[in-house]
């Protein structure tokens, strides 16, 4: 079956650096997306990983290790407003997205 | 309209009845989709069109059925509605982004009595 394994639930400090793992088993791989959830709100999207290696975007970076089936997404300099679920979703053979359930990041001041 | 747009926001049914929730998109995407969202569970895709006039199954389309008679509408029938059916539901959309990222609608927070 398919699988996208994430923690459930992190704390983190304001200011600091926080990183959320996920790893992964499905059939194929076309690609991994990395989205945030505001509680009661849509998710938005993130981040794209296709190859190896870190992609970053101002605050935020993501990792991939496709021969490990491994994944995280990196927050520095963590603000209030970072306070949101992290939602890692992996496209599949027939792009299709498979997601991951979320982990839900804590900041605290 | 900008974006995606849901209605209801918020809908409580009573269990046997027939209900639809509505998408509509701005965005002239081809692809359109249907999740639900249960605590501890994260997106599940129910239905799914990757064009207009063609439709899919997801991971949980029992239950559910959907249409796709234009680019723009997307809607979600439940025939009989369930109390196992109480849940968030979300439409997205991808098309034209660098990397087909789907967008969301704000959702539809449906309870079953």
């Amino acid at each position: 079956g398919q699988n996208i394994d994430q923690p459930t639930e992190m704390t983190a400090t304001e200011g600091a650096i926080v990183q959320i793992n996920c790893t992964y088993q499905t059939s194929g791989f076309n690609g991994l997306f990395w989205y945030q959830q505001h509680a009661g709100e849509a998710p938005t999207f993130l981040s794209y990983n296709v190859l190896d290696g870190l992609e970053e975007k101002g605050r935020f970076s993501s990792f991939l290790s496709r021969s490990k089936g491994y994944s995280y997404l990196l927050l520095k300099e963590l603000q209030m407003k970072d306070s949101a679920s992290y939602l890692c979703a992996v496209t599949d053979s027939n792009y299709q997205l498979i997601w991951g359930a979320g982990t839900k990041l804590i900041i605290k001041p | 309209i900008a974006g995606i747009t849901q209605a209801p926001t918020s809908q409580i049914l009573a269990a046997g009845r027939r209900m639809t929730l509505r998408c509509t998109q701005d965005m002239r995407h081809n692809a359109m989709y249907w999740y639900r969202q249960d605590l501890g569970l994260g997106l599940r895709l129910i239905h799914y069109s990757n064009t207009a006039g063609t439709t899919g199954k997801g991971e949980v389309p029992d239950g559910y059925s959907v249409s796709r008679a234009n680019t723009d509408d997307f809607p979600l029938t439940l025939a009989s509605a369930v109390p196992s059916q109480t849940s968030v539901y979300f439409c997205a959309t991808s098309g034209t982004g660098r990397f087909y990222e789907q967008y969301f609608g704000p959702g539809t927070r449906l309870t079953v009595t």
